[in-house]
């Protein structure tokens, strides 16, 4: 199993370009994430989805878009970059092991992206 | 509001020396809580998870407890090759979690 594969790894975006991070897992997990890391700072839940056709906002959703068609893939939208968005992005996804499961997410390699 | 905070925020131990980095956490239900191993420029790498009060977990040099209010990873006799940034996590509802900031751990030979 590859786990969870992102790309690209890096990219630099003009201000106002627009660009898709993509996201796939082969683990046949429901739930998939997008966080930003900033440096010096905690990991910030972009956007969130619990299964194929559901995704909610998390604590930092302005400015990007997602969409969930298959389970395997999870890609996130950038539509009018922002020198605010630069930051290294990761994808994570996490089983559903029972109501007392340990839902521990397993992350990608991670895009950073710079906007200038 | 919901918060996790790591100290210390750097640790700069020599190689056999002991230690221990906390993580505490103002959560209404605690779900769980993680912690992760992050390499530079890599994604975090998944380590423990803890459920209750007196929960410990151990992972060769590791060891993982928890507290109503906190949690510590303990590092006994570390190497250089443990150096990295340790995250915790706390799961607060079915989904998602809150991450601390971090501690990044340095181990000299």
């Amino acid at each position: 199993n590859a786990g969870v594969t992102q790309t690209p790894k890096f990219r630099i975006l003009k201000i106002g370009q627009s660009m898709t991070l993509q996201c796939t897992q082969d683990m046949n997990h429901n739930y998939m994430y997008w966080y930003r890391q900033d440096p010096g700072m905690g990991l910030k839940l972009i956007y969130y989805s619990v299964g194929a056709g559901i995704t909610d906002k998390g604590e930092v959703p302005n400015g990007y878009n997602v969409s969930r068609s298959t389970t395997e893939d999870f890609p996130l939208r950038l539509e009018l970059a922002a020198p605010s968005q630069t930051s290294v992005y990761f994808c994570a996804s996490s089983g559903r092991t029972g109501t007392s499961g340990s839902n521990e997410q397993f992350f990608g390699p991670g895009t950073r992206l710079t906007v200038l | 509001e919901d918060q996790v905070t790591q100290s210390p925020e750097a640790l700069r131990l020599q190689e056999g020396e002991s230690s221990s980095l906390n993580c505490s956490y103002t959560v209404s239900g605690l779900r769980g809580l993680f912690w992760y191993r992050q390499d530079p420029g890599k994604g975090p790498e998944f380590l423990f998870t803890l459920y209750s009060a007196g929960e410990e977990k151990e992972k060769e040099r590791l060891k993982a407890t928890l507290t109503k209010k906190e949690s510590f990873l303990h590092i006994t006799a570390p190497k250089p090759e443990d150096s990295a940034t340790y995250l915790c996590a706390v799961r607060y509802n079915t989904d998602k979690l809150i991450f601390g900031t971090g501690t990044r751990l340095q181990v000299f030979p």
